[in-house]
């Protein structure tokens, strides 16, 4: 059980390169969702997904594009990389069900340290 | 999107309980509190949830007041490995912004030998 698994580690893109973050999880989860964190801040979240073929916006998503096609994976895509893209990204999963309430843990990656010059 | 106050920062002696508030006062009846914990920019680590009772788990407790505006993370022995910032969250069931989690700026917790 490897947990959220987050593929690269570091990347360093030049400015208009596109590029895909990977995410992937072994527990099963219907939900994943992707955040990213800039210096001193907390995380703000780019979009999220609560099943295979769902995905939708959240509070930062231009610039990003993201797919789910099977339940494990969930890439995120840069599509013209730019210097205000430079962040750290972490990948999160959990259990999720059309039911409320919504009480189960929510599992990060080791996050994705993006450089954009 | 329910919002969270929390103070920037706190210091806490080595072996002492550390008490972390936070506010959450547009909270609704199905949205949990979750607090989380991020040392050194790793990705974040769970710490413990609620709804409306008071919940203790091996790493801490939390305790929600009845009207649910506020809570507290209580870590009983705070050691130094419990530096970090503390980032308490609301979070919606799925049909309400599919349990989405919003992150507020979190409290630096210092702990000091």
């Amino acid at each position: 059980n490897a947990g959220v698994t987050q593929t690269p580690k570091f990347q360093v893109l030049k400015t208009g390169q596109s590029m895909t973050l990977q995410c992937a999880q072994d527990m099963n989860h219907e939900y994943m969702s992707w955040y990213r964190q800039d210096p001193g801040m907390g995380l703000r979240l780019i979009h999220y997904s609560v099943g295979a073929g769902i995905t939708d916006q959240g509070e930062v998503p231009n610039g990003y594009n993201v797919s789910r096609s099977t339940t494990e994976d969930f890439p995120l895509r840069l599509l013209s990389a730019a210097p205000s893209q430079t962040s750290v990204y972490f990948c999160a999963s959990s259990y999720e069900a059309p039911r409320q309430p919504s009480g189960n843990t929510i599992y990060f990656g080791e996050g994705s340290w993006l450089t954009v010059v | 999107d329910a919002k969270t106050t929390q103070p920037t920062s706190m210091d806490c002696a080595e072996g002492r309980a550390a008490n972390l508030p936070c506010n959450h006062s547009t909270i609704s009846g199905n949205e949990y509190v979750y607090w989380y914990r991020q040392i050194h920019s790793q990705g974040p680590q769970y710490i413990i949830h609620g709804l409306k009772n008071n919940e203790t788990n091996e790493m801490a407790s939390l305790i929600i007041t009845e009207d649910r505006k506020s809570s507290t993370l209580i870590l009983p022995h705070a050691t130094l490995r419990d530096t970090a910032v503390y980032y308490c969250i609301v979070r919606g069931g799925y049909y309400n912004q599919g349990g989405k989690l919003i992150f507020g700026q979190g409290t630096e917790l210092s702990v000091k030998p």
